[in-house]
Formats: structure tokens, C-alpha cells, sequence
């Protein structure tokens, strides 16, 4: 069962343009939320996180959005640019001591010059 | 700092045997998680483990194992190979294993079992 759902598989957005992922979760155990961006042949890196006690967090072009009742979180990423092409992943866990991340199944984001 | 090293990048192995894969984390870091990954599947969560302790275990066989040194150096293996072991392994590490730790992780060691 996937614990994170991700949305779109894929995505196409021209350079500029706002690129919009979103994810939903189910245990509302879940209290951590980041996001990783991946490049071909690279392990994921983080992007920046959020935890539920805030609706929106902002760092440079990259900005989460937090729904706690809905329990949905999206990542915009504004001024898209052709540099942003990588696979984005969502990822939630569970209070102190957990360390183990439960993923998304990713989106591949295309940004056309 | 350097960041996290995993050795080796590429192994091919043929179904049945085992392999070792070693994640050597960031300095000071005392975490070290396992991720696979894999088309199919994504990215799952193998097992963490924290002052040489397996401190949390993901829904895989009992085929996969890990261990962690005194140096918070960690080894993962795989024991009679499968073909659909066939994945990138990820190993994750942090500071001090908390949830609100940023989790750094490494290049992947790609294993393909023939």
C-alpha cells in the first residue's frame, strides 16, 4: 500500500512557468514533509520541508503548500527553468526516532527552453 | 565535509549469491539508513540504524541485512540474490536520527542480478 500518493507521473511546464506536484497521505501519524529532487545517476537531494504546524514554507523558487485536514501537500516551483528537469519526490514520516522516509512515486519534471 | 560515499557504484552478481554493499556517512553523522529503489516500486525504506543498533526495519525479507561500526560506517547485504533484487540501493545519513533531520543521501550503489 502506498503510504504517499504522488501527482502528476510526469510533468511538461515551459521555461518561466510554474511546475505544480502534489501529494497526498493517509497516517496522520505523519508530522515531517519534505521533498527531494533527483538528477540522472545522482542520490535524491533535499529540497526543502515542512512540518504540520505551518500551511506554507518558502525557500527561493521553491514553495510548499500545506492542507493538514485535507492531508495533502503540494511543492510549486516558480520561474521554472530548464535546470529544474529532475525527478521531484515527495516523502512523509512518522515523530522523533523514526527515521525512515516513506516515499512518493515521483515526478518527472521537463522544463522546454 | 565530504559527503556520503558508497562503494561499490556498479555490481553484477547472478541470482543466488550474496553481495555486501558498504555507505560511509558524512562525518559526524551518526544515522545511517538504506534505501531501494526501483522503477517498479520507487523508493523503500530497507532499515535504519543509529549507534551501531538497527533502530527501524522497512517490509523487506529477512534476506536483507545491515550492520553498523563503531565509526557509524554501515554494510547492508543480500543474501541468494533474486532477480528482482536487481535495484539502485541509497544509503541516507544524518545527524542525530531524529525525524526533523535532514537526511543527506549518497550516489547509490546500482546492483544488477543476472
Amino acid at each position: 500500500q502506498q503510504q504517499v500518493k504522488q501527482s502528476p507521473q510526469s510533468l511538461i511546464v515551459q521555461k518561466g512557468g510554474i511546475s505544480i506536484i502534489n501529494c497526498a497521505y493517509e497516517n496522520t501519524a505523519f508530522d515531517y514533509f519534505p521533498w527531494y529532487q533527483q538528477f540522472p545517476g545522482k542520490g535524491p537531494a533535499l529540497l526543502i520541508a515542512i512540518r504540520p504546524d505551518v500551511s506554507e514554507k518558502k525557500e527561493g523558487r521553491f514553495t510548499i503548500s500545506f492542507n493538514k485536514s485535507a492531508k495533502q501537500f503540494s511543492l510549486h516551483i516558480m520561474d521554472s527553468q530548464p535546470g529544474d528537469s529532475a525527478t521531484y519526490f515527495c516523502a512523509a514520516s512518522r515523530g522523533t526516532g523514526a527515521n525512515n522516509l516513506f516515499f512518493g512515486t515521483g515526478t518527472r519534471l521537463t522544463v522546454i527552453p | 565535509k565530504a559527503g556520503v560515499t558508497q562503494t561499490p557504484r556498479y555490481l553484477i552478481k547472478t541470482r543466488g549469491q550474496q553481495v555486501t554493499l558498504s555507505c560511509s556517512p558524512i562525518s559526524g553523522h551518526r544515522s545511517v539508513s538504506w534505501y531501494q529503489q526501483t522503477p517498479g516500486q520507487g523508493l523503500q525504506f530497507l532499515f535504519e540504524y543509529f549507534s551501531e543498533t538497527q533502530r527501524n526495519k522497512g517490509n523487506f525479507p529477512g534476506r536483507f541485512s545491515g550492520r553498523q561500526f563503531s565509526n557509524s560506517r554501515s554494510e547492508m547485504n543480500v543474501s541468494t540474490l533474486e532477480l528482482g533484487d536487481s535495484a539502485l540501493y541509497l544509503c541516507a545519513s544524518s545527524w542525530t536520527g531524529g525525524s526533523y533531520n535532514e537526511q543527506f543521501f549518497g550516489p547509490g550503489t546500482r546492483l544488477t542480478v543476472l
